[in-house]
Parts: structure tokens; C-alpha cells; sequence
């Protein structure tokens, strides 16, 4: 089965870029969608089909997908940031979420 | 706007039923695969399986197959995930979800607003 592998915690200073990995086997030719979770919430997008922002998403946050990896990167990070972040893709007609980011902003 | 609306949080006892709603409105609610993903207390989240309305085809995650049923009333704009027998380890929050038109292997958007299940004696 195939694995998404995303690290358990990622602290930023507030202004600065936070980068979050999603990592799995040739992830570079799948299609990498990312989620934000605030505490009590339900999940939002934030980033489809690996580098495109929906409607109301900031610039600041985006998206890249290559090889082994891909990154969600939030630039000028700000305290409404903080939260949990999901990467997702699809796998033999199933869908597979990592095991969630959680992005701390100091 | 589109949206998801789902049914209130329920609390039951194991061995009970149980049926969880989620309405969708302000699109063409046939038209769009609706997923369920669960989300234990503080973990992630996780796939459970797909609905489309038009026609009722429906695909399971391999590890939950069996343990529940979605079904859905396209008269209603309304999908369901069901239980014939809770389990205390189906605690959690349950989200529905419509996946973006083209099916696979698109993205997620919107989601409801989770239905929280305690399963407890």
C-alpha cells in the first residue's frame, strides 16, 4: 500500500516561511492536495493539485511537488497560521490522507 | 453557496444503531461524489468511502468494508454513513466531504461541519 509520510510538528517565528513536507514513493506524479485544520474545526482546502491556491486562499500560502516530496509553504507566517495541516492523495482508487502537521507559529 | 450541513452530535451505547446525515445545497448534489472521513480524538484523518448520487456507486476504504454503509437520497440532496452495531471504538468525528467534479484524483471542497459520535456504556 502506498505511505505518505508527513512530520509530526513544524515551529515557525512569526514573519518567517514554514515549509511542510508530504513525503511518499514517486509522490511527484500524483496529484498533491493540502488541508488546514484550526482546533474545533473542520477541515478547509488550501492547496489542489499541488501548487493551486482556491478562492479566498492567501498567495502567501503555496504549493510545490517533486520527486519524493511535496511542500506546502506558508511565507510570512502569522499567528491565525497555527493549526494542523493534511496532505492527501489518491492510490488505486482509494484516498489516502498523511498523518497531519501540526504548525506551531512562536 | 455550497455547502455541507451535517446532523447533530449523537451519543449512544455499544451494540446500538446509528444513522448520521449529511445535506448538501446550493449546487446540483446529484452531479458530485460525497466521501465520509473519520477523525479519532486527537488523530488524524481518515478515509472511510465514496457516494455518488447519480447513481448510488459506492466504494469503501478495504480496512473499513463491512464496518459500516453509506447510502444516499438524491430526492433529499442527503448522504448517509450508518451503523448496525457501535462499537466504543467509533468514538470520533465524522466529516462529509464533496470531491471536486471529475472524480478522481481530485480534491475535497467543501466539507461539512463533522458530527461528533460517542459510543459509551
Amino acid at each position: 500500500s502506498y505511505d505518505l509520510t508527513q512530520t509530526l510538528s513544524v515551529s515557525v517565528a512569526l514573519g518567517q516561511t514554514a515549509r511542510i513536507t508530504c513525503g511518499g514513493d514517486n509522490i511527484g506524479s500524483k496529484n498533491v492536495h493540502w488541508y488546514q485544520q484550526k482546533p474545533g474545526q473542520a477541515p478547509v482546502l488550501v492547496i489542489y493539485r499541488d501548487n493551486n491556491q482556491p478562492s479566498g486562499i492567501p498567495e502567501r500560502i503555496s504549493g510545490s511537488n517533486s520527486g519524493n516530496t511535496a511542500t506546502l509553504t506558508i511565507s510570512r507566517a502569522q499567528a491565525g497560521d497555527e493549526a494542523d495541516y493534511y496532505c492527501q492523495v489518491w492510490d488505486s482508487n482509494t484516498v489516502l490522507f498523511g498523518g497531519g502537521t501540526h504548525l506551531t507559529v512562536l | 453557496e455550497e455547502r455541507l450541513v451535517q446532523s447533530a452530535a449523537e451519543v449512544k451505547k455499544p451494540g446500538e444503531s446509528l444513522k448520521i446525515s449529511c445535506k448538501g445545497s446550493g449546487y446540483n448534489f446529484s452531479n458530485y461524489w460525497i466521501a465520509w472521513v473519520r477523525q479519532m480524538p486527537g488523530k488524524g484523518l481518515e478515509w472511510m468511502g465514496i457516494i455518488f448520487p447519480g447513481d448510488s456507486t459506492t466504494r469503501y476504504s478495504p480496512s473499513l468494508q463491512g464496518q459500516v454503509t453509506i447510502s444516499v437520497d438524491k430526492s433529499i440532496n442527503t448522504a448517509y454513513l450508518q451503523w448496525s452495531s457501535l462499537k466504543a471504538s467509533d468514538i470520533g468525528i465524522y466529516y462529509c466531504a464533496r470531491l471536486a467534479k471529475g472524480g478522481s484524483p481530485n480534491w475535497f471542497d467543501p466539507w461539512g461541519q463533522g458530527t461528533l459520535v460517542i459510543v459509551s456504556s
